[in-house]
């Protein structure tokens, strides 16, 4: 079974400053799927970026990139120029080809912009 | 466009009593998936359809819960003699294919409180 383990519970960050939310993973697969969802307050969750694991380049959605390091295991989230509309719980989640595609999520970590 | 609905967004049930949650999928997907989250964790997946079939059901909690998706569009989570541990929240999301490219949008949840 695949585990996702995100470390950091509760994180802020003042408004135009950077942040970076960690997430660690735990496979035998080679090929995978890694991504990082938004739950902001009393909504609905979303995609914000996602990455396979045979692409050696990062994955970047405008403010968001992220930082995969696949020999350790590591796929953190990067925000650049936090907006208030940033806070929200940020799950990292594994998918697996042949597993229906379902998600595997962490525990998540609440980011609380502040201004 | 509408997203993914899902209905009642609340229920309080007594230990005991069975309780129907619904999904309204986006209309053309043909996948749907039902996930939940308890408090402080990230959405664990349960189960999901292709169309009307259900193709992955083992990791339903036990056997007290069932889902069905009679004609490919709406589904429906059954639990049966609900316990107090049943308390979460229940997800939906639905997608156009399975796939790592094919986004699985999530609906607001049906949030179940069993006294």
């Amino acid at each position: 079974a695949q585990t996702v383990t995100q470390s950091q519970p509760e994180m802020s960050v003042q408004e135009a400053e950077t942040v970076t939310l960690s997430c660690t993973y735990d496979t035998s697969e080679s090929n995978y799927y890694l991504f990082w969802y938004k739950q902001p307050p009393s909504r609905q969750m979303i995609l914000v970026i996602r990455q396979e694991a045979y692409k050696q380049q990062n994955a970047t959605e405008n403010r968001f990139s992220v930082n995969f390091q696949k020999a350790a295991k590591s796929f953190s989230l990067k925000i650049s120029d936090s907006q208030l509309g940033d806070t929200a719980m940020y799950f990292c989640a594994f998918m697996k080809p042949n597993s229906g595609y379902a998600l595997n999520f962490g525990k998540g970590t609440s980011l609380l912009v502040t201004p | 466009d509408t997203g993914v609905s899902q209905d009642p967004r609340h229920k309080i049930t007594k230990r005991g009593q069975n309780v129907t949650f619904r999904c309204d999928p986006i209309s053309e997907h043909n996948r749907l998936y039902w996930y939940r989250q308890t408090l402080g964790q990230g959405p664990e997946f349960l189960t999901y359809f292709q169309n009307e079939a259900q193709l992955e059901k083992s990791r339903l909690l036990s056997d007290r819960f069932s889902a069905e998706r009679p004609k490919g569009s709406f589904s429906t989570l059954e639990i049966q003699r609900t316990e107090q541990g049943d308390s979460a929240m229940y997800l939906c999301a639905s997608s156009f294919g399975g796939g790592p490219y094919n986004e699985q949008f999530f609906g607001p949840g049906t949030r179940l409180t069993v006294l």
